[in-house]
C-alpha cells in the first residue's frame, strides 16, 4: 500500500530564505510523485510532478523537487522564500492507477 | 490548462435537508472525477471516484445512501449529501483526469464549504 509522510506539519522560514519541505513516500511500483499547493479556502493546485525521466523537476512559482528513490524521498524547495509562498503544501503518491494518496500536509509561514 | 469548477462554492443548509454539489470540466472531457472531503486543517481524504456511466466506487467507511454521486456525462458529476447533519460540515473538493489530462494527473476543482446547522 502507498503511504506518503510529511515532516513537520508547520514550516516557517524568513522572506528570502532557502524553503525545504520534505517527503517520503512508500510505494510497491515506481511512484507518480507530485506536490500542491492550497491557498484558504481553495481547491489544489499542482506546483509540480515526477513520472519517469529527470529526477529533478521543476515546477511553477520557482519550487522544484528531486526524486530520490534510495531514500524513497521527494522533498520541494525553493531558493528564496517570498511572502506569497504562505500556504499549506501537500505532497502525494500515484501508484499508477486512479488514485492519489495525500500527506497531512505542511503549512508554510513566511516571516518578514 | 485543464479547469474544474464546482457549484456552489458554500452552502449553508439545516440538519435533514439534502445538498447538491456540482463538479464541471470546462474544457476537457472527465471520464474519471474523484470526489475529495478535507476537515479543517487535515488532509484530503479520498470518499470516492466515478467513471462516466457507471456506479462510482466508494472508499471503505464512506456511506453510499448518504453521499449519493452521479457522472451522467463527460463534463458533470454531482455529488449529494442526503439528509445532512452537523457532522457532515466540511469542505469538498472535487477532481477530474481525462485522456487530455493524462490519467495520473487529477485537476481539482476550487471547493465547496458545507455548513450543516
Amino acid at each position: 500500500a502507498q503511504s506518503v509522510t510529511q515532516l513537520g506539519s508547520h514550516v516557517s522560514v524568513s522572506e528570502g530564505a532557502l524553503v525545504l519541505l520534505r517527503c517520503n513516500y512508500s510505494s510497491s511500483v515506481p511512484p507518480y510523485l507530485f506536490w500542491y499547493v492550497q491557498y484558504p479556502n481553495q481547491g489544489l493546485q499542482l506546483l509540480l510532478k515526477y513520472t519517469t525521466g529527470a529526477t529533478l523537476v521543476k515546477g511553477i512559482n520557482g519550487f522544484e523537487a528531486e526524486f530520490k528513490k534510495s531514500e524513497t524521498s521527494f522533498h520541494l524547495t525553493k531558493p528564496s522564500a517570498h511572502m506569497s509562498d504562505a500556504a499549506e503544501y501537500f505532497c502525494a503518491v500515484s501508484d499508477r492507477d486512479d488514485k492519489i494518496i495525500f500527506g497531512k500536509g505542511t503549512r508554510l509561514h513566511i516571516l518578514p | 490548462g485543464a479547469v474544474v469548477s464546482q457549484h456552489p462554492s458554500w452552502v449553508i443548509c439545516k440538519s435533514g435537508t439534502s445538498v447538491k454539489i456540482e463538479c464541471r470540466s470546462l474544457d476537457f472531457q472527465a471520464t474519471t472525477m474523484f470526489w475529495y472531503r478535507q476537515f479543517p486543517k487535515q488532509s484530503l481524504m479520498l470518499m470516492a471516484t466515478s467513471n462516466e456511466g457507471s456506479k462510482a466506487t466508494y472508499e471503505q467507511g464512506v456511506e453510499k445512501d448518504k453521499f449519493l454521486i452521479n457522472h451522467a456525462s463527460l463534463t458533470l458529476s454531482t455529488l449529494t449529501v442526503t439528509s445532512a447533519h452537523p457532522e457532515d460540515s466540511s469542505f469538498y473538493i472535487c477532481s477530474a483526469s481525462g485522456a487530455r489530462t493524462g490519467y495520473n494527473e487529477q485537476f481539482f476543482g476550487p471547493g465547496t464549504r458545507l455548513t450543516v446547522l
